[in-house]
């Protein structure tokens, strides 16, 4: 079994400050973590994605998500808020690499000028 | 640019009417996937294919619902009969065959159910 959790179904943050979205996860075997970017009525793109190759990810757009197994988290970070940047964000698993991927609920990010 | 189309982007139809959408995926993936999205929750995996085979279907695919990948290319969802509940956004996504392969998705189809 498979599935996400992220806190905070609404964040808001100020232009310029730093941006924590939270996601943690539930997997039976070692998995592979997403972050996808949802702008609206648009599809999802992805931004990044843990593959267990390096504990901290890099992904487009200046964000990053670090994996720590101990507390089955992958939340994601971007030092610097742009207004751009406003959108709703998905974290996502998928266990074992061959299954469906599980999505959270989502988080808005809103960006205060 | 190659990426996951579908068509139509936007449906409205009346209760009880039949609808399908169609998806495109990238042309080297052989995996596609489709998901339904309503206000305020992330994509709920419906069913997906792995070339023409139909692999695995949720329990929210209803027996109104039908998916179909005839030649292993583009894929077509079929709702029969309609209803309100229906409403949503209707995503497809493609992947490669390769263990933990990025799904990629397109732009959605939204439905509306009068």
């Amino acid at each position: 079994a498979q599935s996400v959790t992220q806190l905070g179904s609404h964040v808001s943050v100020s232009e310029g400050a730093l941006v924590l979205l939270r996601c943690n996860y539930s997997s039976s075997v070692p998995p592979y973590l997403f972050w996808y970017v949802q702008y609206p009525n648009q599809g999802l793109q992805l931004l990044l994605k843990y593959t267990s190759a390096a504990t901290l990810v890099k992904g487009i757009n200046g964000f990053e998500a670090e994996f720590k197994k101990s507390e089955t988290s992958f939340h994601l970070t971007k030092p610097s808020a742009h207004m751009s940047d406003a959108a709703e964000y998905f974290c996502a698993v998928n266990s074992g690499g061959y299954q469906k991927v599980t999505f959270g609920i989502g988080t808005k990010l809103q960006v205060i000028p | 640019d190659t990426g996951v189309s579908q068509n139509p982007r936007h449906k409205i139809t009346k209760r009880g009417q039949n609808v399908t959408f169609r998806c495109d995926p990238i042309s080297e993936h052989n995996r596609l996937y489709w998901y339904r999205q309503t206000l305020g929750q992330g994509p709920e995996f419906l069913t997906y294919f792995q070339n023409e085979a139909q692999l695995e279907k949720s329990r929210l695919l209803s027996d109104r619902f039908s998916a179909e990948r005839p030649k292993g290319s583009f894929s077509t969802l079929e709702i029969q009969r309609t209803e309100q509940g229906d409403s949503a956004m209707y995503l497809c996504a493609s992947s490669p065959r390769d263990r933990g392969g990025t799904q990629y998705f397109g732009p959605g189809t939204r439905l509306l159910v009068l």
